[in-house]
């Protein structure tokens, strides 16, 4: 039982680039999201799913979007990254919404040069 | 809008000493409040819930909702309590989805 995985760890793009960040959960989750950490800001959502084929803005999504095409995978793409799109990024799954507990990923760290 | 305000970016005590790490916050409903923490090279994890009314590792949160504070407490602060906490706020009600708004966090160190 993994948990919550994130593909990759570490990146580096040139302002422009495209990517993909991957995150999957085995936990039969049904609502993810992906939160972006920077320095005296806390996390921040940027997007949710609450169930496969939904998605949903979060309070910073302007940049991003994503695909839950799969109930374990949700996928958060940078069309043409921008200096500042660096930042820590982290996905979260929870069975349910409210008090359930959410259940975060190791990280990735993103750097737009 | 719902708000998060942890005011001490860094907190410094030292072992066995009393810590408090402040959260307040702005929400015009029924919040659910949650501390997660992130111990050094670990993943951010939840500490505990206001609804549970439970002590994890000595710390405990009471929802004070007349001054709008979730302040963590613990009487006796151990080096392995050194770590940042997060304060966070999920709107109550099936709307919020569990969206988590989070305070900015603080640095607690715990000193030998």
């Amino acid at each position: 039982n993994a948990g919550v995985t994130q593909t990759p760890k570490f990146r580096v793009l040139k302002t422009g680039q495209s990517m993909t960040l991957l995150c999957a959960q085995d936990m039969n989750h049904e609502y993810m999201y992906w939160y972006r950490q920077d320095p005296g800001m806390g996390l921040r959502l940027i997007h949710y799913s609450v169930g496969e084929g939904t998605t949903a803005k979060g309070e910073v999504p302007d940049g991003y979007n994503v695909s839950r095409l799969k109930k374990q995978n949700f996928l958060l793409g940078l069309e043409s990254a921008a200096p500042s799109q660096t930042s820590v990024y982290f996905c979260a799954s929870s069975g349910k919404g409210g008090s359930y507990e959410q259940y975060f990923g190791p990280g990735t760290r993103l750097t737009v040069t | 809008a719902q708000r998060v305000t942890q005011p001490e970016k860094l907190l410094s005590v030292f072992k066995g000493a009393p810590v408090e790490l402040k959260c307040n916050y702005s929400y015009s409903g029924s919040p659910e409040l949650f501390w997660y923490v992130q111990y050094s090279r670990q993943r951010l994890q939840l500490l505990l819930r206001h609804i549970s009314r439970e002590s994890i590792k000595g710390f405990t949160a009471d929802l004070n909702k007349g001054e709008t504070s979730f302040h963590l407490k613990k009487p006796f602060a151990q080096e392995e309590d050194s770590a940042m906490y997060y304060c966070a706020l999920s709107g109550g009600g099936g709307t919020s989805y569990g969206k988590l708004t989070f305070g900015q966090g603080t640095i607690l160190t715990v000193h030998p």
